[in-house]
């Protein structure tokens, strides 16, 4: 596609629910990243993929979080027993290559209620 | 670890003059990158300029240009003949050159326009 595609853009659930949030990154970009931003804050780094390997997690705020890419392409963001404290927008990102500029989605907005 | 300040929590500029955002860094590293990002209400993160360390020369793209100044650790964002499409939050973040993986981001400022 043109850009980093992202859905949905906005998710409401219930405390406790799982959710997952996609993000189809630029054709050919080998690197992905998601990033969380909270309420009043910049993004926050969680994890970044090279091809289908999550090269770096040490995002990850705790193991209720997990992130797929399986074929390298589009990866999935995955939340178990969500809390309020998750409410956030999570922006996911690509680049050609890990050195090269970072192109982003519009972000995914959860809400946990 | 790195850290990325924005001291200005919101700022407003008549439309047409000149506005200074303010960011300040810390670091071991010698070698980075300096990012200004523009985030509009659409969410997506617009990449405004980008800076090398190793650069002495401060970057300009069009009405946009930063005052870099290494040692003081801070890097400002000048926005000439402000626009109404300008306003949105500004990020400032820094990527180091050898784990370019990981954006650090300032908590961001969110410029007004003024007709």
């Amino acid at each position: 596609g043109a850009g980093v595609s992202q859905t949905p853009s906005n998710k409401v659930t219930e405390k406790g629910k799982y959710v997952e949030l996609r993000c189809d990154p630029i054709s050919g970009h080998t690197a992905l990243y998601w990033y969380r931003q909270s309420l009043g804050q910049g993004p926050e780094f969680l994890i970044y993929f090279q091809g289908t390997g999550a090269a770096d997690d040490s995002g990850l705020p705790n193991d209720r979080f997990f992130a797929v890419r399986p074929e390298g392409s589009v990866s999935t963001l995955k939340i178990q027993r969500t809390e309020r404290g998750d409410s956030a927008v999570y922006l996911c990102a690509s680049s050609l290559y890990s050195n090269q500029p970072q192109h982003f989605g519009d972000g995914t907005r959860l809400s946990i209620l | 670890a790195q850290t990325v300040t924005q001291s200005q929590p919101e700022m407003s500029v008549q439309e047409a003059e000149t506005v200074t955002l303010s960011c300040t860094y810390d670091t071991s590293e010698s070698d980075y990158y300096l990012f200004w990002y523009k985030q509009p209400p659409s969410r997506q993160m617009i990449l405004v300029i980008r800076q090398e360390a190793y650069k002495q020369q401060n970057a300009t793209e069009n009405r946009f240009s930063v005052n870099f100044q290494k040692a003081a650790k801070s890097f400002s964002l000048k926005i000439s003949d402000s626009q109404l499409g300008d306003a949105a939050m500004y990020f400032c973040a820094y990527r180091a050159v050898y784990n370019f993986n990981k954006f650090y981001f300032g908590s961001g400022t969110k410029l007004n326009v003024k007709p």
